[in-house]
């Protein structure tokens, strides 16, 4: 089944405690975004990547870091954690870097950062 | 600065209405804007408009873009229940989707 996974689905952490929450798309997807959704706010980019060894900056990236070594995996990380990062994060990928291919989502991370 | 505004916030409506959900927007170097459904779950698409005046439609729902006056319109007829969800739209600016803020909208039985 074509899908885009991410691990964990909820955490709970503490402030400073580094985590790194993973997403996966079997569809050999070229381009990968992370972002996080807030009541109010909308979704909001963090970081996005049009291929393998390719990140860049999307609106609200401080914070986070990301890599993407293979096609397939887009690891988010906060190396440092603080309550404002508590949110609902979304892994999304597309076929290729244009926005005339639909993104799919992943099934979202509730982040909290106590 | 790209600018995506929804209307409205939220909508509580008794089966069977109609509604209409607007989504204006600016941004730079527009190419398509999309529409997306989100249950309590991740968002679902529903639309690609790149044309204007070009109605896109699916079963009770249906679409169109007007590029000349910076807007989209999503139309449900005879709504359901399951149509209770969290509506977004995204235009593009340089090929990142802006996402607006959502229209909330709840369907009484």
């Amino acid at each position: 089944e074509a899908q885009v996974t991410q691990n964990p689905r909820y955490l709970i952490t503490v402030t400073g405690k580094k985590l790194t929450v993973t997403c996966s798309q079997n569809m050999n997807h070229e381009y990968m975004s992370w972002y996080r959704q807030d009541p109010g706010l909308g979704l909001r980019q963090i970081y996005y990547s049009m291929n393998v060894e390719v990140t860049d900056k999307g609106d609200v990236p401080e914070g986070y870091k990301v890599s993407r070594k293979e096609k397939r995996n887009f690891p988010l990380i906060l190396e440092s954690p603080s309550p404002n990062q508590t949110s609902l994060y979304f892994c999304a990928s597309s076929l290729y870097p244009t926005v005339y291919n639909e993104q799919f989502f992943g099934p979202g991370t509730r982040l909290t950062v106590l | 600065e790209d600018k995506v505004v929804q209307s409205p916030l939220s909508l509580v409506v008794h089966e069977g209405d109609t509604v209409t959900l607007n989504c204006s927007y600016e941004v730079t170097n527009f190419r398509s804007l999309l529409w997306y459904k989100q249950e309590k779950k991740a968002p679902t698409f529903l639309f690609m408009l790149t044309s204007s005046g070009i109605e896109k439609k699916s079963g009770r729902l249906s679409s169109i873009l007007d590029k000349k006056e910076l807007f989209s319109i999503l139309n449900i007829t005879a709504t359901q229940t399951g149509d209770s969800a969290i509506y977004l739209c995204a235009p593009d600016s340089n090929y990142q989707l802006i996402w607006g803020a959502g229209t909330k909208l709840i369907i009484k039985p």
